[in-house]
């Protein structure tokens, strides 16, 4: 089955810097990529995804990258806030099959 | 809120007890998921229902049973659980042929 890696575990950075998570994949058949975010005492929420016929997509402050060649993904958020703070989750996904989660990011942003 | 909503949101039960989890989605998806979250590992899928009928199960011990009456609701009933099966237990749910799902807030479970 598919194998999903996250780093890091832990990012701290100052307000206004930029975070990167980056994943990586084992199943090149996976072709949707979730970005989710889960603050304290709340379920994860989705916050950007992309397939695999695609390389980069933006909104607004968040970006995620993906090589297909390589198997592998980030998640960017610049000029960061106190408000991202949360843990973030990849995931990877073959259309019609179960969802393979990494292991976690926890961001803290500090002010 | 994503429009999936969890019930109870907290629950400490007792390894003899039996209780019920609740999931309810107002999103017209016709496919619901249980997950658990356990700290410092990746959410495990247990369970997937699509158009009521389950069509998923990861090798879930049989103290956690399922019920899906219709594609709004989605219940885990609990029995005889043992002190590691505290976690998170997260609902979801997608509409078929999109594979974007949406979670609900969760039930924190501890088992004594």
């Amino acid at each position: 089955g598919e194998n999903v890696e996250q780093h890091p575990s832990t990012l701290s950075v100052q307000e206004g810097d930029s975070a990167v998570i980056k994943c990586t994949y084992s199943d090149s058949a996976s072709n949707y990529f979730p970005w989710y975010k889960q603050e304290l005492g709340k379920g994860p929420q989705l916050i950007i995804d992309i397939r695999s016929n695609v390389g980069e997509k933006k909104d607004q402050r968040i970006a995620v990258t993906l090589n297909k060649t390589a198997k592998h993904f980030s998640l960017h958020i610049t000029e960061t806030q106190p408000e991202d703070s949360a843990v973030y989750f990849c995931a990877a996904a073959h259309t019609g099959n179960q969802f393979y989660f990494g292991t976690g990011t926890s961001l803290t942003v500090i002010p | 809120e994503t429009g999936v909503t969890q019930t109870p949101r907290h629950l400490v039960m007792g390894m003899t007890n039996k209780k019920s989890l609740k999931c309810e989605q107002h999103l017209g998806h016709n496919a619901m998921y249980w997950y658990k979250q356990s700290a410092k590992k990746p959410l495990e899928l247990m369970f997937v229902y699509n158009f009521k009928e389950q069509t998923e199960n990861n090798s879930v011990p049989s103290r956690f049973s399922p019920e899906c009456p219709n594609s709004s609701h989605l219940f885990l009933h609990l029995h005889t659980l043992q002190p590691e099966d505290s976690a998170l237990y997260l609902c979801a749910s997608s509409q078929e042929g999109v594979e974007t799902q949406y979670f609900g807030p969760g039930t924190r479970l501890l088992v004594l």
